[in-house]
């Protein structure tokens, strides 16, 4: 069974950093694209950022670019974002999802609450 | 780059619903549609244009040609009543529609 579970989400004031971590398993991680994609309080989906499997092709959205940073570890099965001078609106709850260039996510996980404050 | 779909449709059990996914040359590229229940996680529930994945019912199908993109549920039941979003590729950047609201009524 494909899992994917996400950690690291949590309560961070304006200006901090985290770092959010998926653990992939039930699937050959290494084989795989990878999302990051999240999701504002009562908002749509908006994507974050792609990987591909050996990591050497990387995009993120405009808003997220030169802030954030995606990264993937295929020995340990795991998907990363660093998150770096976050802002209030990145309040969101974060998604990482397995996907290819044809979509974002054929399974995702169940999300970390990622909360700014000023 | 932008996909738009209506806030809101509504439908009767047992009809046919439809939620509609318009952007520029969106023909031209791969679309797929997730459907996501308050508190859950999107479900992918049409990829490349009109591929089921494994578990999704067969009242689902898509559609897409010209600048639209068209998610249709057949037999609509109460358990569809969810967000659905599409999405597609624009060259290195992923977009999703805005979401539409059905509502199985």
């Amino acid at each position: 069974e494909v899992q994917l579970v996400e950690s690291g989400g949590g309560l961070k004031q304006s200006g901090g950093s985290l770092r959010l971590s998926c653990a992939a398993s039930g699937f050959t991680f290494s084989r795989f694209e990878m999302n990051w994609v999240r999701q504002a309080p009562g908002k749509g989906l908006e994507w974050i950022s792609y990987i591909s499997t050996s990591g050497s092709t990387i995009y993120y959205a405009d808003s997220v670019k030169g802030r954030f940073t995606i990264s993937r570890d295929n020995a340990k099965n795991s998907l990363y974002l660093q998150m770096n001078s976050l802002r209030v609106e990145d309040t969101a709850v974060y998604f990482c999802a397995r996907g290819d260039t044809s979509m974002a996510g054929d399974y995702w996980g169940q999300g970390t609450l990622v909360t700014v404050s000023s | 780059y932008e996909l738009t779909q209506p806030p809101s449709v509504s439908v009767s059990p047992g009809q046919t619903a439809s939620i509609t996914c318009s952007g520029d040359k969106l023909g031209g590229k791969h679309a797929c549609w997730y459907q996501q229940k308050p508190g859950q996680s999107p479900v992918l529930v049409i990829y490349q244009e009109n591929k089921r994945p494994s578990g999704i019912p067969e009242r689902f199908s898509g559609s897409n040609s010209g600048n639209t993109a068209t998610l249709t549920i057949s037999g609509t039941q109460a358990m569809d009543e969810a967000d659905y979003y599409c999405q597609a590729w624009d060259s290195t950047t992923v977009i999703f529609g805005g979401g539409t609201k059905l509502s199985v009524l």
